[in-house]
């Protein structure tokens, strides 16, 4: 079974800090994926990276960067964290061929205060 | 921007009765994809259906697509207590790297 694993669930941290969200996937998964979730918005494209040091921007990147040095590792960071930036982000890989499922890591629940 | 967007927001039904759930996207598609949430949790994928597939099944789902309507519909039949979740759909319309994602449908089955 494929594994995406979020390092951490639950995370609070203060206006302006830098924040880092780390996601690995254990299937060699060229694609990667991350996602905020909102109440009453669903699930939102952050940015995505289709390989190794391969990034595109997804929907809603501003306030963004993302890092993938290696294939099963895929960062998200928060330059400088805002209250509005307090949501689940949801981490994913798939294979590298278009029709595949996504892999869903469990998530972390940011808190900005 | 969102693709994808399941009607109705949230079911409750009862054990045993078949839960019908639906999605409308507004551009063509490769294909479309079900996946269900467990409360604080992550997305599972459940089905994908192709364009050029109008139904589908596994195991106590049954998934249709029409692409004419711009439509899909979930069917989970005999529902049980443990398919309490919510269920969205997403699709990949000509950048297939790009899978979007609807509001989702909350449904809750009473025992």
């Amino acid at each position: 079974d494929v594994k995406v694993t979020q390092s951490s669930r639950y995370l609070v941290k203060r206006t302006g800090e830098k924040v880092f969200l780390e996601c690995v996937q254990d299937m060699d998964h060229e694609n990667m994926f991350w996602y905020r979730q909102d109440p009453g918005l669903g699930l939102r494209l952050i940015y995505f990276s289709y390989d190794v040091k391969m990034k595109e921007k997804g929907d809603i990147p501003e306030g963004y960067s993302v890092s993938r040095e290696k294939k099963e590792r895929f960062s998200l960071i928060l330059e400088s964290a805002s209250t509005n930036q307090t949501s689940m982000y949801l981490c994913a890989s798939r294979p590298g061929k278009s029709i595949s499922p996504l892999h869903f890591g469990n998530g972390t629940r940011l808190t900005v205060t | 921007s969102q693709q994808g967007e399941e009607d109705p927001q949230a079911l409750s039904i009862q054990e045993g009765e078949n839960a019908t759930m639906n999605c409308s996207y507004k551009t063509s598609i490769n294909n479309l994809q079900w996946y269900r949430q467990n409360s604080g949790r992550g997305l599972v994928h459940l089905i994908l259906i192709r364009s050029n597939e109008r139904e589908k099944h596994s195991g106590r789902l049954r998934v249709t697509l029409d692409t004419s309507k711009k439509s899909s519909s979930l069917l989970i039949t005999a529902s049980r207590a443990a398919d309490t979740a919510s269920y969205f759909c997403a699709t990949a319309p000509g950048s297939n790297y790009k899978l979007t994602f609807g509001k989702g449908t909350l449904l809750t089955v009473n025992p």
